[in-house]
Protein backbone atom coordinates (compact mmCIF):
# COMPACT_ATOMS: atom_id res chain seq x y z
CA UNK A 1 0.00 0.00 0.00
CA UNK A 2 1.53 3.41 -0.91
CA UNK A 3 2.12 6.06 1.61
CA UNK A 4 3.14 9.59 1.04
CA UNK A 5 4.09 11.51 4.06
CA UNK A 6 5.33 14.92 4.00
CA UNK A 7 7.92 16.60 6.26
CA UNK A 8 7.75 19.38 8.29
CA UNK A 9 4.24 19.66 8.85
CA UNK A 10 4.23 23.75 8.79
CA UNK A 11 7.12 25.65 8.32
CA UNK A 12 7.22 29.24 8.78
CA UNK A 13 10.05 31.23 7.31
CA UNK A 14 10.94 35.37 6.87
CA UNK A 15 10.75 36.64 3.06
CA UNK A 16 13.33 36.11 1.02
CA UNK A 17 14.98 32.88 2.53
CA UNK A 18 14.75 30.05 0.00
CA UNK A 19 13.55 26.88 1.52
CA UNK A 20 12.96 23.02 1.12
CA UNK A 21 9.33 21.08 1.50
CA UNK A 22 9.91 17.27 1.75
CA UNK A 23 7.80 14.43 0.25
CA UNK A 24 8.90 10.25 0.82
CA UNK A 25 6.71 7.52 -0.41
CA UNK A 26 6.83 3.56 0.39
CA UNK A 27 6.25 2.50 -2.57
CA UNK A 28 8.48 2.97 -5.75
CA UNK A 29 6.59 1.64 -8.06
CA UNK A 30 5.46 5.18 -8.73
CA UNK A 31 4.41 6.77 -11.57
CA UNK A 32 4.27 10.22 -11.42
CA UNK A 33 4.22 12.74 -8.95
CA UNK A 34 2.67 16.20 -8.72
CA UNK A 35 3.36 19.28 -6.06
CA UNK A 36 -0.23 21.43 -5.40
CA UNK A 37 -0.73 24.38 -3.86
CA UNK A 38 -3.89 24.74 -1.56
CA UNK A 39 -4.57 28.01 -0.06
CA UNK A 40 -7.42 27.66 2.72
CA UNK A 41 -10.79 27.24 2.03
CA UNK A 42 -10.08 26.93 -1.57
CA UNK A 43 -9.05 23.97 -4.19
CA UNK A 44 -5.99 22.61 -5.95
CA UNK A 45 -3.43 23.99 -7.59
CA UNK A 46 -1.40 22.24 -9.68
CA UNK A 47 2.63 23.37 -9.54
CA UNK A 48 5.04 20.94 -11.05
CA UNK A 49 3.97 17.21 -12.13
CA UNK A 50 7.53 14.55 -12.41
CA UNK A 51 7.12 11.90 -14.81
CA UNK A 52 8.92 8.68 -13.23
CA UNK A 53 11.50 8.81 -16.17
CA UNK A 54 12.60 12.49 -15.00
CA UNK A 55 14.81 13.64 -12.13
CA UNK A 56 12.78 16.71 -12.11
CA UNK A 57 10.65 19.94 -12.91
CA UNK A 58 11.10 23.59 -13.05
CA UNK A 59 8.78 26.43 -12.90
CA UNK A 60 9.84 29.87 -12.06
CA UNK A 61 11.25 29.97 -8.51
CA UNK A 62 10.12 26.49 -7.88
CA UNK A 63 12.02 23.44 -8.54
CA UNK A 64 11.02 20.02 -7.44
CA UNK A 65 12.88 16.64 -7.31
CA UNK A 66 12.00 12.91 -7.70
CA UNK A 67 14.36 10.54 -6.60
CA UNK A 68 12.50 6.83 -6.87
CA UNK A 69 15.33 4.63 -5.66
CA UNK A 70 15.12 6.57 -2.48
CA UNK A 71 11.26 7.24 -2.31
CA UNK A 72 11.95 10.73 -1.86
CA UNK A 73 10.77 14.05 -3.77
CA UNK A 74 11.36 17.65 -2.66
CA UNK A 75 10.44 20.85 -3.53
CA UNK A 76 12.52 24.16 -3.64
CA UNK A 77 11.04 27.40 -2.98
CA UNK A 78 13.60 30.11 -4.34
CA UNK A 79 13.14 33.87 -2.90
CA UNK A 80 9.98 32.83 -0.83
CA UNK A 81 7.18 35.59 -0.98
CA UNK A 82 4.42 36.23 1.78
CA UNK A 83 2.28 35.32 -1.39
CA UNK A 84 3.82 31.50 -1.34
CA UNK A 85 1.82 30.98 2.46
CA UNK A 86 -0.28 28.03 1.44
CA UNK A 87 -0.32 24.57 2.10
CA UNK A 88 1.64 22.48 -0.25
CA UNK A 89 0.58 19.03 -0.80
CA UNK A 90 2.34 16.30 -2.73
CA UNK A 91 0.71 13.20 -4.82
CA UNK A 92 1.93 10.03 -6.31
CA UNK A 93 -0.09 8.41 -9.18
CA UNK A 94 0.85 4.56 -8.77
CA UNK A 95 1.64 2.10 -11.75
CA UNK A 96 -0.19 -1.36 -12.27
CA UNK A 97 -3.94 -0.13 -12.92
CA UNK A 98 -4.98 2.05 -9.85
CA UNK A 99 -5.36 5.76 -11.33
CA UNK A 100 -5.51 7.44 -8.60
CA UNK A 101 -3.37 10.04 -6.87
CA UNK A 102 -2.21 9.29 -3.29
CA UNK A 103 -1.56 12.29 -1.13
CA UNK A 104 0.50 13.20 1.80
CA UNK A 105 -0.73 15.55 4.11
CA UNK A 106 0.67 18.71 2.98
CA UNK A 107 3.08 20.99 4.58
CA UNK A 108 1.60 24.54 5.70
CA UNK A 109 3.79 27.41 4.89
CA UNK A 110 4.46 30.34 6.37
CA UNK A 111 6.17 33.37 4.94
CA UNK A 112 6.59 36.64 7.33
CA UNK A 113 7.16 39.79 5.87
CA UNK B 1 -12.42 26.81 -21.11
CA UNK B 2 -14.02 26.31 -18.08
CA UNK B 3 -12.40 24.20 -15.22
CA UNK B 4 -13.99 21.76 -12.86
CA UNK B 5 -16.64 23.26 -11.94
CA UNK B 6 -18.36 21.83 -8.33
CA UNK B 7 -21.54 22.52 -6.68
CA UNK B 8 -22.67 23.63 -3.99
CA UNK B 9 -19.15 25.23 -2.76
CA UNK B 10 -21.20 25.03 0.69
CA UNK B 11 -23.81 22.71 1.80
CA UNK B 12 -25.16 22.67 5.19
CA UNK B 13 -27.21 19.46 6.51
CA UNK B 14 -28.62 17.88 9.50
CA UNK B 15 -27.67 14.93 10.46
CA UNK B 16 -29.96 12.18 8.94
CA UNK B 17 -30.61 14.31 5.39
CA UNK B 18 -28.89 13.39 2.31
CA UNK B 19 -26.36 15.40 0.60
CA UNK B 20 -25.45 15.58 -3.44
CA UNK B 21 -22.44 16.66 -4.86
CA UNK B 22 -22.39 17.63 -8.12
CA UNK B 23 -19.05 18.17 -10.40
CA UNK B 24 -18.69 18.98 -14.11
CA UNK B 25 -15.47 18.28 -15.68
CA UNK B 26 -13.58 20.07 -18.35
CA UNK B 27 -14.59 20.02 -21.65
CA UNK B 28 -12.89 16.86 -23.09
CA UNK B 29 -12.37 15.03 -19.86
CA UNK B 30 -13.74 12.01 -19.43
CA UNK B 31 -12.32 10.99 -16.82
CA UNK B 32 -14.17 11.72 -13.08
CA UNK B 33 -12.44 10.93 -9.29
CA UNK B 34 -13.99 12.12 -6.11
CA UNK B 35 -11.63 12.74 -3.17
CA UNK B 36 -12.65 13.31 0.51
CA UNK B 37 -10.59 15.27 2.94
CA UNK B 38 -11.35 15.37 6.25
CA UNK B 39 -10.43 18.41 8.80
CA UNK B 40 -6.05 18.14 9.56
CA UNK B 41 -6.00 14.87 6.81
CA UNK B 42 -4.65 14.62 3.15
CA UNK B 43 -6.97 14.37 0.65
CA UNK B 44 -7.92 10.11 -0.02
CA UNK B 45 -9.67 8.63 -2.80
CA UNK B 46 -13.24 7.70 -3.16
CA UNK B 47 -14.19 6.82 -6.58
CA UNK B 48 -13.26 7.01 -9.91
CA UNK B 49 -15.82 7.21 -13.00
CA UNK B 50 -16.22 7.53 -16.52
CA UNK B 51 -19.67 8.03 -18.18
CA UNK B 52 -21.76 5.52 -16.75
CA UNK B 53 -19.52 3.37 -15.28
CA UNK B 54 -17.83 2.99 -12.24
CA UNK B 55 -14.16 2.02 -12.26
CA UNK B 56 -12.72 2.07 -9.04
CA UNK B 57 -15.21 2.35 -5.91
CA UNK B 58 -12.62 0.83 -3.58
CA UNK B 59 -11.95 4.28 -1.74
CA UNK B 60 -15.99 4.46 -0.80
CA UNK B 61 -17.63 3.81 2.51
CA UNK B 62 -19.28 0.62 1.92
CA UNK B 63 -22.35 2.26 3.24
CA UNK B 64 -24.59 5.19 2.23
CA UNK B 65 -22.28 6.62 -0.60
CA UNK B 66 -23.10 6.33 -3.93
CA UNK B 67 -21.36 7.97 -6.96
CA UNK B 68 -22.57 8.37 -10.53
CA UNK B 69 -21.49 9.81 -13.74
CA UNK B 70 -24.29 9.53 -16.30
CA UNK B 71 -24.25 10.59 -20.03
CA UNK B 72 -25.81 13.60 -20.08
CA UNK B 73 -24.70 15.87 -17.12
CA UNK B 74 -22.49 16.00 -14.09
CA UNK B 75 -21.07 13.48 -12.13
CA UNK B 76 -22.93 13.02 -8.58
CA UNK B 77 -21.57 11.76 -5.27
CA UNK B 78 -24.56 11.17 -3.10
CA UNK B 79 -24.00 10.77 0.74
CA UNK B 80 -27.18 9.44 2.34
CA UNK B 81 -28.48 9.43 5.79
CA UNK B 82 -25.18 11.78 6.65
CA UNK B 83 -23.43 11.76 9.98
CA UNK B 84 -21.39 14.38 11.24
CA UNK B 85 -18.32 12.52 11.11
CA UNK B 86 -19.05 12.95 7.08
CA UNK B 87 -18.41 16.50 7.63
CA UNK B 88 -15.15 17.74 4.85
CA UNK B 89 -14.62 18.83 1.90
CA UNK B 90 -15.13 16.64 -1.06
CA UNK B 91 -13.64 17.34 -4.68
CA UNK B 92 -13.48 16.63 -8.26
CA UNK B 93 -11.09 15.93 -10.44
CA UNK B 94 -11.01 15.69 -14.07
CA UNK B 95 -8.88 13.97 -16.84
CA UNK B 96 -8.32 12.98 -20.33
CA UNK B 97 -8.30 9.04 -21.03
CA UNK B 98 -5.16 8.78 -21.50
CA UNK B 99 -3.20 11.06 -18.85
CA UNK B 100 -5.12 10.55 -15.88
CA UNK B 101 -1.82 11.56 -14.09
CA UNK B 102 -2.56 14.63 -14.97
CA UNK B 103 -5.96 15.51 -12.86
CA UNK B 104 -7.27 19.03 -13.06
CA UNK B 105 -8.67 19.77 -9.70
CA UNK B 106 -12.72 21.33 -8.76
CA UNK B 107 -12.87 24.32 -5.94
CA UNK B 108 -14.33 21.34 -4.02
CA UNK B 109 -17.70 21.10 -1.62
CA UNK B 110 -17.78 21.88 1.73
CA UNK B 111 -19.78 20.00 3.65
CA UNK B 112 -20.65 20.62 7.12
CA UNK B 113 -23.42 18.62 9.07
CA UNK B 114 -25.39 19.53 11.77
Amino acid sequence: KQEVTQIPAALSVPEGENLVLNCSFTDSAIYNLQWFRQDPGKGLTSLLLIQSSQREQTSGRLNASLDKSSGRSTLYIAASQPGDSATYLCAGGLVGGSEKLVFGKGTKLTVNP
Amino acid sequence: NAGVMQNPRHLVRRRGQEARLRCSPMKGHSHVYWYRQLPEEGLKFMVYLQKENIIDESGMPKERFSAEFPKEGPSILRIQQVVRGDSAAYFCASSTRDKWYEQYFGPGTRLTVT
